[in-house]
Formats: structure tokens, C-alpha cells, sequence
């Protein structure tokens, strides 16, 4: 089905470990985000691209990097993993100049 | 204040009820409005945009009021299937996504 992908969908890592979320959307969309959920804060933008080639910072960037690898991918990548980054991961992807994301199933890290 | 605020609930309504809930925004400038629902363990998919005039689909209505500026989102006949939590979201003045806000959600849930 057409969509957003995100892999893996669960993963629990040591503090210090780095992993890369990958997520691909097949929508032909210009814009990705990455965005995490915790409880009571809602939604809360990581990082964004809004087209290929070009990355910028969101609400909460810091121990995060991205890749926009081409249209289709967005990687996000944790390079020394801290507690404080547990949490459920959302990739986003809509068409240019329209303000409503679709959201992938979501990615449940845990960091111990 | 915070930029866009719900009341977390949970509101617990019996099934044919109606129930309705509002969420308040902070930047009058704000531009466009949605309602997204969100299930439990699940991604946020979009319900509905709230228009000045409106928004009415089946038995969901959203409503804009600008001059106390807050959004609402009334269910009627409400079935067991509502139960999930509802976004709030608001794009403040620049029309894009990655400017978009999330409220942190209001949790209903409705019993038989």
C-alpha cells in the first residue's frame, strides 16, 4: 500500500549505541519530517526537509542528524543514544506548500 | 501560555452520546486548522480541516472561532469506535508543514 514506511519498529539500545531509523514514502512528496512523541508534549518536529538535497532543524534537534538519501528516503540517524531520546518516532511526508503531513506507523526506541 | 493547548481528558461518555472539546491557540495570525485522531499505539492520520465557515462530515463538526481563538470538535451519536485521542493542530502564518503545531491531545473514551 502506498504510504509512509519506517524501519525498524521497535529497538532498544544501550546508552552510547547509535542506530539510523530509516523511512521511505512512495507519495512522490517533496517534504519529510521526522518527529518524536512523549507523553504530555505531543508531537514535536526533529528535523525536516523540504526537498531533496535540503535538510533543516526543528523544535528538537540536538543528538539527532538526518540524510535525505534521494525523494523517497529520510533517514534519522541517533550517533550516541541517551535515555532522555526514548521515545516513539514518527516519519512524516507531505506534497510542497501543503501543511498536512501523513505519518508513518511510528518507531518505539527504548534506551537503557 | 503554550502555543496550542487541549484539555488532556480523558473524557469518558457513553456510546450516543455527544460530546465535543476545544483547543485553544495562542498566535491569532494562526492560518489553517485540523483535527487528527489518533489511536492507541498507532500513527496520527488527519480527521478533519476546520475551515471558517465550518466543517461538518457525517457526525463530526469542527468550528473555528477566531475572536476567542480556539478550534472545537463536536461528535454526535457517538460509537465505541471514537475511542482514540484527538489532535489538535494549528499552522501559524507561512502555510508549512514544518511549522505546523500539535496540541498534546485529548483522550476520549467512550463505553457501552
Amino acid at each position: 500500500n502506498a504510504g509512509v514506511t519506517q524501519t525498524p519498529k521497535f529497538q532498544v539500545l544501550k546508552t552510547g549505541q547509535s542506530m539510523t531509523l530509516q523511512c521511505a514514502q512512495d507519495m512522490n512528496h517533496n517534504s519529510m519530517y521526522w518527529y518524536r512523541q512523549d507523553p504530555g508534549m505531543g508531537l514535536r518536529l526533529i528535523y525536516y526537509s523540504a526537498s531533496e538535497g535540503t535538510t533543516d532543524k526543528g523544535e528538537v534537534p540536538n543528538g539527532y542528524n538526518v540524510s535525505r538519501l534521494n525523494k523517497r528516503e529520510f533517514s534519522l540517524r541517533l550517533e550516541s543514544a541517551a535515555p532522555s531520546q526514548t521515545s516513539v518516532y514518527f516519519c512524516a511526508s507531505s506534497p510542497h506548500g501543503h501543511p498536512v503531513p501523513l505519518f508513518g506507523e511510528g518507531s518505539r526506541l527504548t534506551v537503557l | 501560555r503554550k502555543e496550542v493547548e487541549q484539555d488532556p481528558g480523558p473524557f469518558n461518555v457513553p456510546e450516543g452520546a455527544t460530546v465535543a472539546f476545544n483547543c485553544t491557540y495562542s498566535n491569532s495570525a494562526s492560518q489553517s486548522f485540523f483535527w487528527y485522531r489518533q489511536d492507541c499505539r498507532k500513527e496520527p492520520k488527519l480527521l478533519m480541516s476546520v475551515y471558517s465557515s465550518g466543517n461538518e462530515d457525517g457526525r463530526f463538526t469542527a468550528q473555528l472561532n477566531r475572536a476567542s481563538q480556539y478550534i472545537s470538535l463536536l461528535i454526535r451519536d457517538s460509537k465505541l469506535s471514537d475511542s482514540a485521542t484527538y489532535l489538535c493542530v494549528v499552522n501559524p502564518p507561512g502555510s508549512s508543514a514544518s511549522k505546523i503545531i500539535f496540541g498534546s491531545g485529548t483522550r476520549l473514551s467512550i463505553r457501552p
